[in-house]
Order: structure tokens, then sequence, then C-alpha cells
């Protein structure tokens, strides 16, 4: 059982297109991330997201967007692809904002634009 | 903002042998919450191991083993008879207790760990 779940694992597309990320964690956990790890593998968050509370980095542009359906997912979809915008992109979650327990990570999407 | 910074951007260590990745964070916080993660070729992040500022004792996994200065505000990880499969990217990271959600994890630039046969 994958306790947190992403598709695609990789992703090719081209610049201007839109695409998006799914995530899906089992483990009953209140608040989801989404991080992003670039080519030189520094992770920064991207999103929070706890009971319907969207805190969103400042740094992230508004092409960005998570969408929740339920508690246990939160996906990412981006509009008007950039070169830039090639990384990898991690979900996670936790139980709390604080991730006493730690965080639980996805194994990642490898978004590449072309 | 809280920072971040691991020093030492590779280390190399032969099988079997001892080695300490270090850490150190800068917060104006007095509480908050501290993590090794472990990210192999395969990209998985993998929690090591976590501790809480409050306690004084250093936290134990098995051969990981943390030694937490906080008045110094460091955080290194000790990986006692390393093995080949400890080779991979591994991070420290922070967690604000008071500042909810916003930050998240707060991660360092990662050490790659290297075990030579």
């Amino acid at each position: 059982d994958t306790a947190v779940s992403q598709t695609p694992k990789y992703l090719v597309t081209q610049m201007g297109n839109d695409k998006s990320i799914k995530c899906e964690q089992n483990l009953g956990h209140d608040t989801m991330y989404w991080y992003k790890q670039d080519s030189k593998k520094f992770l920064k968050i991207m999103f929070s997201y706890n009971n319907k509370e969207l805190i969103i980095n400042e740094t992230v542009p508004n092409r960005f967007s998570p969408k929740s359906p339920d508690k246990a997912h939160l996906n990412l979809h981006i509009n008007s692809l950039e070169l830039g915008d090639s990384a990898v992109y991690f979900c996670a979650s936790s139980q709390g904002w604080q991730g006493i327990n730690g965080y639980t990570f996805g194994s990642g999407t490898r978004l590449t634009v072309v | 903002a809280q920072t971040v910074t691991q020093s030492q951007p590779e280390m190399s260590v032969q099988e079997a042998e001892t080695v300490t990745l270090s850490c150190t964070y800068d917060t104006s916080e007095s509480d908050y919450y501290l993590f090794w993660y472990k990210q192999p070729p395969s990209r998985q992040m993998i929690l090591v191991i976590r501790q809480e500022a409050y306690k004084q004792q250093n936290a134990t996994e098995n051969r990981f083993s943390v030694n937490f200065q906080k008045a110094a505000k460091s955080f290194s990880l000790k990986i006692s008879d390393s093995q080949l499969g400890d080779a991979a990217m591994y991070f420290c990271a922070y967690s604000s207790i008071s500042g909810g959600g916003a930050d998240g994890l707060t991660f360092g630039k990662g050490t790659h760990l290297i075990i030579q046969p």
C-alpha cells in the first residue's frame, strides 16, 4: 500500500501546454503539500493545504494552482508551462501543520518542459 | 524566516566506517522539529530521524543518531557501520511549531554521501 502516491512519475510536455499532477494519500493525514526540487536538488515548499485552508508560497507563479477535491487528494495544475518549470515535484502529507511525526512524501513527478 | 545550512556538499566514507553529516540552522523560535531525510537515486524522500527541540536527549534510530546542540543551533547526523545502501543525498530540515503551515519544511541544500566498498 503506497502511503502517498503521485501520478504520473514522468511528464514530458511542450511549452505553453497545461498539465496536472495528481496526488493521493491513504494515511488519514489532514495536511498536504507540494514541494519543488530544482536541478540542484534544492527543495522548496509551494503550497500547504489543511481543512480547506490554502497557504501559498509567495514565490510561486499564479500559473500553478492546487486543487483539493477531498482531504485525501491534492492535485497540482500548471497553466502555460515554461522551460523553467522543469523540475521534480513532490507531494507530501502530515498530521497537523507541524508534522510532529514527520512528513510522508510521494515518489515525485519529474516534469520536463521542451 | 528560518534557514538551514548543510556545509558539506559531498562526503565519502568507507563501508563499515562512521560518518557525520553536519547541519546548522537559524531560528528565533524556542520550539520546533528537526529532521533528516534520505533521498536515494530512486528519488523517494525517506525520513531517517527526527528530533523535538524541547527534548534534550538525542534521537537514535538503529545505526543513525543525531547530535543536537540547541544553543549552537546544530543538528548533525551520525551514521555508524556505513552500508552501501546508505549512499544517497541527505537533507536536513526544519519545521516550525508556531508558524503554521506557511513554511512547511525548510530544507538545507543536501549532502551527497558516497560509500566506498
